[in-house]
């Protein structure tokens, strides 16, 4: 099974900054690979799917990148809005699918 | 629009069984597979298998394998997950996602289910 560690595991950061989320898998997933995010008492929101290519509807100053094992979720131009839960997960080793434990974003 | 509605909030006895559906809409149901995954409180979600909405083959996670079944009737378009033998460990809050029978990820999810596993 692969295990997916982010960091950290709180950010905060203030409005109009960048924020930069962290994701490494125990092992290669390849580009297959993808964040959510999730506010209290929601479902999941994929933003991001094949490491880098955002999903439909999602801003563009969310963006991804990596491959194998490191991956990095930045969100630029914060809003009070962005605050949430986000988690990464991977589709390529599977069963059984993974997901981070997630790190929450604070905006300031 | 891509919709996935979920059964309601449950409330089980230890060792009793629960079935939670997913009625999908706004595309071709038998075109993707229907996941379901598990979020308990303060952990991380966890995959507990998908079934192929078109031909119903099914994958578990070996951790549910023995406990759970993922069915679907095609003419309600609605997917439906039973874990059975609960213990208080097993209440979480259980999502239907769509995705693919393969390396895919899950585009669009239920709103969750509260299972409660309570004597």
């Amino acid at each position: 099974e692969i295990l997916m560690t982010q960091s950290p595991a709180t950010l905060s950061v203030s409005p109009g900054e960048r924020a930069t989320l962290s994701c490494r898998a125990s092992q290669s997933v390849s580009s297959n690979l993808a964040w959510y995010q999730q506010k209290p008492g929601q479902a999941p929101r994929l933003l991001i799917y094949g490491a880098s290519t955002r999903a439909t509807g999602i801003p563009a100053r969310f963006s991804g990148s990596g491959s194998g094992t490191e991956f990095t979720l930045t969100i630029s131009s914060l809003q009070s809005e962005d605050s949430a839960l986000y988690f990464c997960h991977q589709y390529n080793n599977w069963p059984p699918y993974t997901f981070g434990q997630g790190t929450k974003l604070e905006i300031k | 629009q891509v919709q996935l509605v979920q059964s309601g909030a449950e409330v089980k006895k230890p060792g009793a069984s629960v079935k939670v559906s997913c009625k999908a809409s706004g595309y071709t149901f038998s075109n993707y597979a229907i996941h379901w995954v598990r979020q308990a409180p303060g952990q991380r979600l966890e995959w507990m298998g998908w079934i192929n909405a078109g031909d119903g083959n099914t994958r578990y996670s070996l951790r549910f394998q023995a406990r759970v079944t993922i069915t679907r009737d095609t003419s309600a378009t609605t997917a439906y997950m039973e874990l059975s033998s609960l213990t208080s460990e097993d209440t979480a809050v259980y999502y239907c996602a769509r995705g693919g029978a393969g390396n895919y990820p899950n585009d669009y999810w239920g709103q969750g289910t509260l299972v409660t596993v309570s004597s």
